[in-house]
């Protein structure tokens, strides 16, 4: 089925180092949806877009994370000079529109290990 | 960012039993929603509750919106074993949700 697909699935990567997590949102869906889930807890809001525009980027934990959606589809988490806190599964939702009334579904995430 | 509370932590039941979890915060929500996580996967929406005191079903499921809008509880009825993964509530803000901390189930055949 054409659901919300994340790659990498795993990523391993040394401290300091520069990683991108991308995101393929169910087609036709114009929200997509960023979060941060560490072991144990549950997902963190990170980052918003509708279309193209970042609607809402106040769950980015600091100015190391950055994401795009340059032609509204696919989106792409970058984060720079990594440290081992941030290790966790990032995981992409899209929805057909934004709000209430619209469920989010989720991919399976991409689990990033920082050493 | 703002977590709410779940409880219990971790549910050990036998096959057939009901169980209960709740979820409970500081904050008021205008919807609540209850999903499922499976191991590697993605959290699947089970239940959405929209208005303050609803009470839906979904199958073996039931789900209340507290009237404080500050809680809301599932129920699952006759447990089987594919019941079985984490559960997690979830509160919407403006344009986000704030996710419980989530109650794990065990369900012994």
């Amino acid at each position: 089925g054409a659901g919300v697909s994340q790659t990498p699935s795993n990523k391993v990567t040394e401290k300091g180092k520069y990683v991108e997590l991308r995101c393929d949102p169910i087609s036709g869906h114009t929200a997509l949806y960023w979060y941060r889930q560490s072991l144990g807890q549950g997902p963190e809001f990170l980052i918003y877009f509708q279309g193209t525009g970042a609607a809402d980027d106040s769950g980015l934990p600091n100015d190391r994370f950055f994401a795009v959606r340059p032609e509204g589809s696919v989106s792409t988490l970058k984060i720079q000079r990594t440290e081992r806190g941030d290790s966790a599964v990032y995981l992409c939702a899209s929805s057909e529109l934004a709000g209430v009334y619209n469920e989010q579904f989720f991919g399976p995430g991409t689990r990033l290990t920082v050493l | 960012g703002q977590q709410l509370n779940q409880s219990p932590q971790s549910m050990f039941i036998q096959e057939g039993e009901d169980v209960s979890m709740n979820c409970t915060s500081s904050s008021i929500f205008n919807t609540w929603l209850w999903y499922k996580q499976d191991p590697g996967e993605g959290p699947v929406l089970l239940i959405a509750l929209y208005k303050a005191g609803e009470l839906t079903s979904n199958g073996r499921l039931t789900a209340q919106f507290g009237i404080t809008r500050k809680d809301s509880f599932l129920n699952i009825s006759a447990s089987i074993p594919s019941d079985v993964g984490i559960y997690f509530c979830a509160g919407q803000g403006r344009n986000q949700f704030y996710f419980g901390t989530g109650t794990s189930l065990t369900v012994i055949p």
